[in-house]
């Protein structure tokens, strides 16, 4: 079964610290996976992309690795600003389908305290 | 704002009133989402179009649930019969291939009493 797990489940941290956070997946074979930052009561909005080949992804202060050997993706956050409390989304899709279809994990809720 | 639109934003309704939403994609994107969002949960796969065929539908989409996107452009997403557990966000998201990340819209809250 495909599947997106995300961990933590939710998260806080004082404003300026580093942050990372880890998605695992069990679906194949492999397109590509996103992040996404989504605020509360807004939809979801891209942070990076990335496909098989590639291992890391930056993205101003967000930086994304992928282990495809291991299904394995991390979210890096330097210097956390208040702003960025909001949802964390990874995101798989399957290359199986010409549809491309998209997993979604359950989100990090990440919480930056001043 | 050439982003993803959707509307209404926000809507409460009865139990067993119909309630219908519209999406508008950006507007070359040819492929069109629908999701369903609910509290600490991420966003499910309803259903997809490209262009104007509707090619994959989720079973969570019951057939109280129907969506159409009849010019290959805006989309509506309609509920019949409302009932409670369709309380939730439904999101609308394009983009012109696979390849690329959908783009979402704001979403449209629905709360049935």
């Amino acid at each position: 079964k495909n599947q997106v797990e995300q961990s933590p489940q939710s998260l806080i941290i004082l404003e300026g610290k580093n942050c990372t956070l880890q998605c695992n997946y069990t679906v194949s074979p492999f397109s590509n996976l996103r992040w996404y930052k989504q605020d509360t009561g807004r939809g979801p909005v891209s942070l990076t992309i990335m496909t098989f080949s590639e291992n890391t992804k930056s993205n101003g202060r967000y930086t994304a690795t992928l282990d495809a050997d291991t299904k394995q993706s991390s979210l890096h956050i330097t210097a956390s600003q208040l702003s960025d409390s909001a949802s964390y989304i990874c995101v798989v899709s399957d290359r199986g389908s010409t549809l491309g279809r998209l997993y979604f994990g359950r989100g990090t809720q990440l919480t930056v305290w001043p | 704002d050439t982003g993803v639109s959707q509307d209404p934003r926000h809507k409460i309704t009865k139990r067993g009133q119909n309630v219908t939403f519209r999406c508008d994609p950006i507007s070359e994107h040819n492929r069109l989402y629908w999701y369903r969002q609910t509290l600490g949960q991420g966003p499910e796969f309803l259903t997809y179009f490209q262009n104007e065929a509707q090619l994959e539908k989720s079973r969570l989409l019951s057939d109280r649930f129907s969506a159409e996107r009849p010019k290959g452009s805006f989309s509506t997403l309609e509920i019949q019969r409302t009932e409670q557990g369709d309380s939730a966000m439904y999101l609308c998201a394009s983009s012109l291939a696979t390849s690329d990340s959908p783009n979402f819209g704001e979403g449209s809250w629905l709360t049935v009493v």
